[in-house]
């Protein structure tokens, strides 16, 4: 049981360049988030995901986008990448249960992105 | 708009010792409250929910607090030991999960 699966683990990009972040779960739960997490910062909520076929920006969407492809998958994109999207990203999931969320959340394992 | 504070930043304690962290947040219409520990380089491995009808949680050595009316939770760590030494972060659930910055706990042997 693999939980919340992550890929790539490291990425290096140029400025400019385009990539997907992938995250994957088989946990069978409704709600998916993306995360990034920079020193000092904390982590900051960046697109989430209520169900499958819905998305909704978070805290700081400027410069991605997102796919719920299935319940199973939830991308994060960045189209033209900055030096100021150097992150460790990270996917969560959580179930919803009655329409509340009072279940716990679970984490990938994270994406360290470089941007030069 | 939710605000997650957590204090100390940085405890550094010898072993055996009990400690608090101490998480605050702004808005107390939450669902629960959630702590979690991070080690260097790897993901978040969830340790206490608290649902928002809950004063605390316990699990092993670790007892968390919920107290929503001041808008704050506490995470005690009993006979803390050098395995403990991660970084703690707590997250307050309402619309949506709101993390603080984390306590970087340092267990000397």
């Amino acid at each position: 049981n693999a939980g919340v699966t992550q890929t790539p683990k490291f990425q290096v990009l140029k400025t400019g360049q385009s990539m997907t972040l992938q995250c994957a779960q088989d946990m069978n739960h409704n709600s998916m988030y993306w995360y990034r997490q920079d020193p000092g910062m904390g982590l900051r909520l960046i697109y989430y995901s209520a169900s499958e076929g819905t998305t909704d920006k978070g805290e700081v969407p400027n410069g991605y986008n997102v796919s719920r492809l299935n319940k199973r998958e939830f991308s994060l994109r960045l189209e033209s990448a900055a030096p100021s999207q150097t992150s460790v990203y990270f996917c969560a999931v959580r179930p919803r249960t009655g329409g509340v969320m009072n279940t716990e959340a679970f984490f990938g394992q994270g994406t360290r992105l470089t941007v030069v | 708009k939710q605000e997650v504070t957590q204090i100390p930043a940085a405890l550094s304690v010898p072993e055996g010792e009990n400690l608090v962290l101490n998480c605050s947040f702004t808005d107390s219409a939450i669902y629960n409250l959630q702590w979690f520990r991070q080690d260097p380089g790897k993901g978040l491995t969830s340790l206490l929910l608290i649902q928002s009808s809950q004063r605390e949680q316990t699990s092993g050595r670790l007892n968390a607090s919920l107290d929503k009316s001041s808008g704050r939770s506490t995470l005690y760590i009993a006979a803390s030991q050098p395995g403990d030494s991660a970084t703690y972060l707590c997250a307050a659930y309402g619309q949506n999960f709101v993390f603080g910055p984390g306590t970087r706990l340092s267990v000397l042997p």
